[in-house]
């Protein structure tokens, strides 16, 4: 069974903070994506890594894929309250999406 | 492009009724669609995946007679939870891909509370 860790767990910041979340894995996946979820509401994705050592830059957000393909992190800069969700990381495992145990971020004014 | 809609969004239900949720892709064909499963505070885990035409493939753990896929054609899956329990309460996603190796676009998922 393929796992995705994600730390933290739990991520309480003030605007402006710069945070790190990362997702760690035993596997390799052929890609890996980032999801936001917002109560009530499925998941949106945010960006999709496939090659190993790629980082992506979506505003103030970077997405890093490991060398291995097997781990992956997400910087956010200067933080806003707009950026508080449920992150969540999923690698590619032939047609099936694994999803990470998820990082609740909340951004305070 | 690539909406996916699920009706309804929310639903409570009696213990031991069923309960039919519908997942749409509106503006494209889904070739195959996801079941997830989301409880309270966690992570979406995948129920089972399911092809038109033919029968869904179950995720160990999740009983086939409990929760019966239908994916009769290529906008519309249905998830129907029969002799629906309070341990059967949870947020239910569906997502829609063109194919096996294609994007995945979310529904917006469907609230389920069993009394």
């Amino acid at each position: 069974t393929q796992l995705l860790e994600q730390s933290p767990q739990f991520l309480s910041i003030q605007e402006g903070e710069n945070l790190t979340v990362y997702c760690n894995s035993s596997s390799v996946f052929s890609s890996l994506q980032w999801y936001r979820q917002e109560p009530g509401e499925g998941p949106v994705l945010l960006v999709t890594v496939v090659t190993g050592g790629e980082v992506k830059k979506l505003k103030r957000l970077t997405f890093q894929f490991g060398d291995a393909r097997k781990d992956s992190s997400l910087h956010i800069t200067a933080a806003q309250p707009g950026d508080t969700g449920l992150y969540l990381c999923a690698g590619r495992h032939t047609d099936k999406l694994i999803f990470g145990t998820g990082t609740r971020l909340q951004v305070f004014p | 492009g690539a909406v996916v809609s699920q009706h309804p969004s929310w639903v409570i239900c009696k213990s031991g009724t069923s309960v039919k949720i519908e997942c749409r892709s509106l503006d494209f064909q889904a070739t195959t669609m996801f079941w997830y499963r989301q409880f309270p505070k966690q992570s979406l885990m995948l129920m089972a995946t399911s092809n038109e035409g033919s029968k869904a493939t179950y995720e160990q753990g999740v009983e086939k007679d409990k929760f019966l896929i239908n994916h009769a054609s290529l906008t519309l899956s249905t998830l129907t939870v029969t002799s629906a329990h309070p341990e059967d309460s949870s947020f239910y996603i569906c997502s829609a891909s063109q194919g096996r190796s294609y994007e995945q676009y979310f529904g917006p998922g469907t609230r389920l509370t069993v009394t």
